[in-house]
């Protein structure tokens, strides 16, 4: 039973760019959540897609947007990136069944913006 | 504002000995804790939860303690094992949802 899987697990881009993060969930998982860990830092929320509609989202500028397809599988696009966009981008899965679902973490896309 | 922060940034513990890394939260409406580990080039994997209506649970080496009074939460890892070096999170659920809320995490040294 494969997990949380994500793609690429490395990038590099400039100042400007866009980028597009994929993500597919644990099987059995309908629920996609993204996140943003700076280095040395704990994860922060970005939001979440459910029935592939955007149901939460943290404290991130409309740069940041995604988009869940029918077979639960998302995408995280930001759009004219800057330098302090690079940080490691966690997807992770869950069942949405309301609070406090057990969510499983892939490894991550680790971005870096020159 | 909604916060959950870690005492020690490091912790440096002998091979089996017990390891403790405790947390606060400030958020009283939080109904669902988690502790994760994550090790280098990898996602946090999800390690033990506990449920607001509990004040501790157990797992496998591992336990976990709630104190709501004080809004204190705490991992106990037992013969704590060289494999359990990472960084590890505690995060809260806030009441409505699955947004989590991450400390700053704890880095665990184990020393053989």
């Amino acid at each position: 039973d494969a997990g949380v899987t994500q793609s690429p697990t490395h990038l590099i881009k400039t100042r400007g760019q866009q980028v597009t993060l994929r993500c597919s969930p644990k099987s059995g998982h309908d629920t996609v959540s993204w996140y943003q860990q700076a280095l040395g830092q704990g994860p922060q929320f970005i939001f979440q897609y459910y029935e592939e509609e955007e149901r939460q989202r943290g404290n991130f500028p409309d740069r940041f947007s995604g988009h869940q397809f029918p077979n639960y599988s998302s995408e995280l696009n930001v759009n004219a990136l800057l330098l302090g966009d690079s940080a490691l981008y966690l997807c992770a899965s869950s069942n949405y069944r309301g609070s406090g679902e057990k969510l499983f973490f892939g490894s991550g896309t680790q971005l870096s913006v020159l | 504002g909604e916060s959950v922060g870690l005492h020690l940034p490091t912790l440096s513990v002998q091979e089996g000995d017990n390891s403790i890394i405790n947390c606060a939260y400030s958020n009283s409406a939080s109904d669902y804790f988690i502790w994760y580990k994550q090790e280098s080039g990898k996602g946090p994997q999800f390690i033990i939860d506990i449920r607001s209506n509990m004040d501790k649970r157990q797992g496998q080496r591992v336990t976990v303690l709630l104190n709501k009074t004080v809004k204190h939460l705490s991992l106990q890892i037992a013969a704590t094992q060289p494999g359990d070096s990472a960084v590890y999170f505690c995060a809260e659920n806030m009441e409505y949802g699955n947004k989590l809320v991450f400390g700053a995490g704890t880095i665990l040294r184990v020393k053989s």
